[in-house]
C-alpha cells in the first residue's frame, strides 16, 4: 500500500518561495503508470489543483498558478517536490500531495488510460506571514 | 477554464434516507473516446479527500454500493441510497478533461 507524506516549512514570509516535498513509501516512484500531483486547500474552503508531473518529466500546471509553480521528481530519494514562488497571504493553505493512478479501458477508437487520484498524503499546513 | 458548480451547498440528511448531489460543468466532459472525465471525492472531517467515483459512474475500490454516480455531458449526480453516519463530510466533483478543476463542495450533515 503506497503512502505519501508531505514535509516542509509551516511558515513562509511574503514574497519568498515555498518548497515542499512529498515522500513516497511502499512503492517506487519510478514504477507503474502514475502521475504525482499537488493540491491545496485554504482553511474552510475547497480544493484547488496546483499541478502534476509524470515520470518522463512532463508537467501540467493550473493556469492560474503556472507562472509561479515548479514540480519536480527526485527518483533517487523516491520524492517529488513543489516550488511556489512569490508567496502571499492568499497562498496560506493545507497542501496535499497525491498519486494519480488509474485503469486502462478499451474503446472502438483504441485503448486509453484513465487517471484518478486514489492516494493522498495527510497534508501539511503552510502559513504565509511576516 | 472548466467551471464546476455543485448544489446544494449544504445537505442535511436523516440516516437511512437517500441523498443526491448535483454537479454541473461549464463545458461538456465527454471525451472524444466516448467516456466522461468526471470524478467524485469525499473529504471526511479532518481527513484528506478520498476517491469515491471515477469516469462518472465507476465506484473506486472499497466504496460501498450505496454510492452511485450518473450523468453525462455537463450534468452529473452523486447519489447515496441510504445515508449512514460515516458519510458525513464534504463531497467534491472534479473534472479531468481539461486540466483539473473541482466543484466548490457540498457539505453533507446528519439531521
Amino acid at each position: 500500500q503506497v503512502q505519501l507524506q508531505e514535509s516542509g516549512p509551516g511558515l513562509v514570509k511574503p514574497s519568498q518561495t515555498l518548497s515542499l516535498t512529498c515522500t513516497v513509501s511502499g512503492g517506487s516512484i519510478t514504477r507503474g503508470n502514475y502521475y504525482w500531483s499537488w493540491i491545496r486547500q485554504p482553511a474552510g474552503k475547497g480544493l484547488e489543483w496546483i499541478g502534476r508531473i509524470y515520470l518522463g518529466g512532463t508537467t501540467h500546471y493550473n493556469p492560474s498558478l503556472k507562472s509561479r509553480v515548479t514540480i519536480s521528481v527526485d527518483t533517487s530519494r523516491n520524492q517529488f517536490s513543489l516550488k511556489l514562488s512569490s508567496m502571499a497571504a492568499a497562498d496560506t493553505a493545507i497542501y496535499y500531495c497525491a498519486r494519480g493512478s488509474g485503469t486502462y479501458y478499451n474503446t472502438p477508437s483504441g485503448t486509453y488510460f484513465y487517471y484518478y487520484m486514489a492516494d493522498w498524503g495527510t497534508g501539511t499546513t503552510v502559513t504565509v506571514s511576516s | 477554464d472548466v467551471v464546476m458548480t455543485q448544489s446544494p451547498h449544504s445537505l442535511p440528511v436523516t440516516p437511512g434516507e437517500p441523498a443526491s448531489i448535483s454537479c454541473r460543468s461549464s463545458q461538456s466532459l465527454l471525451h472524444s473516446n466516448g467516456y466522461t472525465y468526471l470524478d467524485w471525492y469525499l473529504q471526511k472531517p479532518g481527513q484528506s479527500p478520498q476517491l469515491l467515483i471515477y469516469m462518472g459512474s465507476n465506484r473506486a475500490s472499497g466504496v460501498p454500493d450505496r454510492f452511485s454516480g450518473s450523468g453525462s455531458d455537463t450534468d452529473f449526480t452523486l447519489k447515496i441510497s441510504r445515508v449512514e453516519a460515516e458519510d458525513v463530510g464534504v463531497y467534491y466533483c472534479m473534472q479531468a478533461l481539461q486540466s483539473i478543476t473541482f466543484g466548490q463542495g457540498t457539505r453533507l450533515e446528519i439531521k
